[in-house]
């Protein structure tokens, strides 16, 4: 299957801090999904990215797809606790999802 | 949203036993069921993809044998993991892309202990 790298794999903030995830892919992707699984939750999609260097935001998330659709990244603003969780990017290849290794990030109080 | 609905969330079971786990899509219709396996603070690695009637694609290294999935209608799959081992304890997670087919819908996961 394919593989998507992401880093860092974990990331510890302080909260107010910001935070960024970047998802790298060594083949062109058609799109990017991104996901967010709390602590014994399971995955609960974000966002979705298609065109060569798209931009969205929701509220202190801002996603980015790369120029190149090679690679995407998320970034958070001002962190919460309530952003603790891994965060995954997602490639759909032919109808099949791949998802990335994952950043787990963890907010300090 | 659409809701996929995954039983059990956990069991427990001696080796050499084989497990059911099923996902049931709640308010429509499920012609894709992506089956996840999920280790301790790793990645989804997808174990195969499931469409209603027809023969299960597997993933490379993943033995169609030991996990037998059947998509025998539009609202059920299911996953066996025959003759478990503890080697075999992991998260299993599913999901289908829903029914405008653009994200992801998951179950609640299935957390295997093979004893």
């Amino acid at each position: 299957g394919q593989q998507v790298m992401q880093i860092p794999q974990y990331q510890h903030v302080q909260e107010g801090e910001d935070f960024t995830t970047y998802c790298n892919s060594s083949t062109t992707l058609s799109n990017i999904q991104w996901y967010k699984q709390r602590p014994g939750g399971h995955p609960v999609f974000l966002i979705q990215l298609v065109k060569s260097g798209e931009v969205k935001k929701q509220k202190r998330l801002t996603f980015q797809f790369g120029e190149a659709k090679k690679n995407s990244s998320l970034h958070i603003t001002a962190t919460q606790t309530t952003d603790v969780g891994t965060y995954f990017c997602a490639d759909l290849t032919g109808n099949q999802f791949y998802f990335g290794t994952g950043t787990s990030l963890t907010v300090i109080p | 949203g659409a809701v996929v609905s995954q039983h059990p969330s956990w069991v427990i079971c001696k080796s050499g036993t084989s497990v059911k786990i099923e996902c049931r899509s709640l308010d429509f219709q499920a012609t894709t069921m992506f089956w996840y396996r999920q280790f301790p603070k790793q990645s989804l690695m997808l174990m195969a993809t499931s469409n209603e009637g027809s023969k299960a694609t597997y993933e490379q290294g993943v033995e169609k044998d030991k996990f037998l999935i059947n998509h025998a209608s539009l609202t059920l799959s299911t996953l066996t993991v025959t003759s478990a081992h503890p080697e075999d304890s992991s998260f299993y997670i599913c999901s289908s892309p829903g029914p405008t087919n653009e994200k992801l819908f998951f179950g609640s996961g299935t957390q295997l202990s093979v004893l």
